[in-house]
């Protein structure tokens, strides 16, 4: 079946400092990629959409300066959280898509910031 | 934009009985109806799903509902086991006819199999 590796697991970094984090689809050419962030104990909540070659679509309250997005092929998906601080401190996890299939998720990455 | 509520938000059963999770949306372009397991610290598993165009769906002890002119659809789990025991999301999007298809996920049911 379809598989999304998402990298790294988990991640600490400082405060201040940025954090890369990746989506690839391993075996489907995924033409859209979500992108969620989940608090501790509460539901996902969509930060953007990206399809390849184009600018993500970001959701009413998500910075787009601060969560950059880039789907520049149609295997992979950045999310770099810029300037990071305690309280973007979450779980991100991607989900891809290849036309209408259902959503496959990536294994999440848990970010602390410190 | 689209919005869905789920009840109840934590559900305690004993082994063997049934599991009932119920959840609403707001838009009617809605066409795409999944729901997702989620273990502590996992990603969520895809355990059913069904399209506006079907009433219902069964995949052995797990079968969806789904009452479009009410805008509700519900999740039942029968002869619940300890190993069902997780949290459970359901999602509302537009997911066939030509859209990217979003998923806007209800808050979820921490579910409990006692045995």
């Amino acid at each position: 079946g379809a598989v999304v590796s998402q990298h790294p697991s988990w991640v600490i970094c400082k405060s201040g400092t940025s954090v890369k984090i990746e989506c690839r689809s391993l075996d489907f050419q995924a033409t859209t990629m979500f992108w969620y962030r989940q608090f501790p104990k509460q539901s996902l909540m969509l930060m953007a959409t990206s399809n390849e070659g184009s600018k993500a679509t970001y959701e009413q309250g998500v910075e787009k300066d601060k969560f950059l997005i880039n789907h520049a092929s149609l295997t992979l998906s950045t999310l770099t959280v810029t300037s990071a601080h305690p309280e973007d401190s979450s779980f991100y996890i991607c989900s891809a898509r290849a036309g209408q299939s259902p959503h496959t998720f990536g294994s999440g990455t848990r970010l602390t910031v410190v | 934009g689209e919005n869905v509520e789920q009840h109840p938000s934590t559900l305690s059963v004993q082994e063997g009985d049934s599991a009932v999770i119920k959840c609403t949306y707001s838009d009617s372009a809605s066409n795409y109806f999944p729901w997702y397991k989620q273990e502590l610290g996992k990603r969520p598993q895809l355990i059913i799903d069904i399209r506006s165009n079907v009433g219902e769906k069964k995949d052995q002890r797990i079968a969806v509902t789904l009452n479009k002119t009410a805008k509700h659809f519900s999740l039942h789990i029968t002869e619940t086991q300890p190993e069902d025991s997780a949290v459970y999301f359901c999602a509302a999007s537009q997911g066939y006819g030509g859209s990217q298809g979003n998923l806007i996920f209800g808050k979820g049911t921490k579910l409990s199999v006692k045995p």
